[in-house]
């Protein structure tokens, strides 16, 4: 199995910190993305790192991916309140295969 | 921003009865996907479709689970005997292309079966 595993489970912050979230997996992959999942809502694409990219930003946020490691990770910046969510990585192949994500809470 | 689509929202159906979930991938793509979430759990895969077929299914997605690509637009997802252990979030899903693109997800429709 290819499944990501993300560590913390669960993490608590106040607004303004940074918020970091790992994320191993066990196969070689094409990429590995990661999502953001609001309590009973859809899932919503963050970022697409190819397996050839070691890091990659997109506004608050930056993604490194260590392919020898078999790891990722997704650091929020500044969070904010409105960041609180569930967040997934997935690594991709010919499909994604989601890890069991971390709930992150950012108290105001 | 590109939208994949799905109906219905929410479902509640009677143990034992047949139930379609329908999807509208984004137009110009062609790998499509279902997975489920049961509550509080992780997203699982189901299966993959592309070019008319089945290219994968997991161990969930046994012979009470069809997928069809009927009219060139909708994807749908197809529970003959719903079982209380089915409920649970679909989430379709559709790819440009397989090999590194990202993968973009509906708002998912969330089956109830009682």
């Amino acid at each position: 199995s290819q499944q990501g595993e993300e560590d913390p489970q669960a993490l608590s912050i106040q607004e303004g910190e940074n918020a970091t979230m790992n994320c191993s997996y066990k196969t070689s992959i094409n990429n590995l993305q990661w999502y953001r999942q609001n309590s009973g809502r859809g899932l919503v694409h963050l970022i697409l790192i190819r397996s050839n990219e070691r890091e990659k930003h997109s506004g608050r946020l930056r993604v490194t991916l260590d392919t020898s490691k078999k790891s990722s990770s997704l650091l929020i910046t500044a969070s904010r309140a409105a960041d609180t969510a569930s967040y997934f990585c997935a690594t991709s192949t010919d499909k994604l295969i989601f890890g069991t994500g971390t709930r992150l809470q950012v108290f105001p | 921003e590109p939208e994949v689509t799905q109906t219905p929202s929410h479902q509640v159906t009677q143990m034992g009865q047949e139930v379609i979930l329908r999807c509208v991938p984004i137009s110009n793509h062609l790998y499509f996907y279902w997975y489920r979430q049961i509550l509080g759990q992780k997203v699982e895969f189901l299966v993959s479709f592309y070019n008319n077929e089945i290219s994968e299914k997991s161990e969930i997605f046994d012979d009470q689970f069809s997928v069809e690509r009927p009219d060139g637009s909708n994807f749908t997802l197809k529970i003959r005997s719903t079982k209380l252990e089915d409920s649970a979030m679909y989430f379709c899903a559709s790819n440009g292309d397989v090999s590194g693109n990202t993968i973009y997800f509906g708002e998912g429709s969330w089956l109830t079966v009682v």
